[in-house]
């Protein structure tokens, strides 16, 4: 079945750049979608295809695609900004969606 | 507002069946499809299937086709996930999520999950 591939975990100090990839074969075609989790939290939305912004995420956090891979970047990443990335895409069909295999941020 | 609120949290035996909820308000609930995510302990999130409330057609992942069934109660605004034998394989927390409304862009109709319940955990042990 459809997979995509992250890193599992990133490191950066307060005010560094996180970068977090998202790699998948469908990704030229469908679009990418992070979520944040903390920890005993449900995900919460972050960036939707590929580059949105929803309301109330704080500019620091952006979104990119080219090709097959997505990234995620939190500029000037703060320490409440350490949690559980996910990437979410469909497959090809569009029909069945899958999570990326989840990235662990740590900011210290 | 928009809210998902799932049933409280279970604990069963290895081959007994269960069925848990979802139950949407704030909005029209057969408008918006409703996706089923688990997470193991100390795992990532897969997801499972999703539900279109209108009709309750269904698409599975592979992964777990004929393993759940999902289906959904539009007169009461509930979708359901169930197991008829569950494994100790199945303790998990498992979350429902709403899918935004369909979008049209270059890659055909698009959404995402906009708003989530507060999941259910599920713990399988004899």
């Amino acid at each position: 079945s459809y997979e995509l591939t992250q890193p599992p975990s990133v490191s950066v100090s307060p005010g560094q750049t996180a970068r977090i990839t998202c790699s998948g074969d469908a990704l030229p075609k469908k679009y990418a979608y992070w979520y944040q989790q903390k920890s005993g939290q449900a995900p919460v939305l972050v960036i939707f295809e590929d580059s949105k912004r929803p309301s109330g995420i704080p500019e620091r956090f952006s979104g990119s695609s080219s090709g097959t891979m997505a990234t995620l970047t939190i500029s000037g990443a703060q320490v409440e900004d350490e949690a559980d990335y996910y990437c979410y895409s469909t497959d090809s069909s569009g029909n069945h969606g899958v999570f990326g295999t989840g990235t662990k941020v740590t900011v210290l | 507002e928009v809210q998902l609120v799932q049933s409280g949290a279970e604990v069963k035996k290895p081959g007994e069946s269960l069925r848990i909820s979802c139950k949407g308000s704030g909005y029209s609930f057969t408008n918006y499809w409703i996706s089923w995510v688990r997470q193991m302990p100390g795992k990532g999130l897969e997801w499972m299937g999703r539900i279109d409330p209108s009709d309750s057609y269904t698409n599975y992942s592979p992964s777990f086709q004929g393993h759940v069934t999902i289906s959904a109660d539009k007169s009461i605004s509930t979708a359901y996930l169930q197991w008829s034998s569950l494994k100790a394989s199945d303790t998990a927390m498992y979350y429902c999520a709403r899918h935004s409304a369909g979008r049209a862009t270059i890659f055909g109709v698009v959404s995402h999950l906009d708003y989530w319940g507060q999941g259910t955990l599920v713990t399988v042990s004899s």
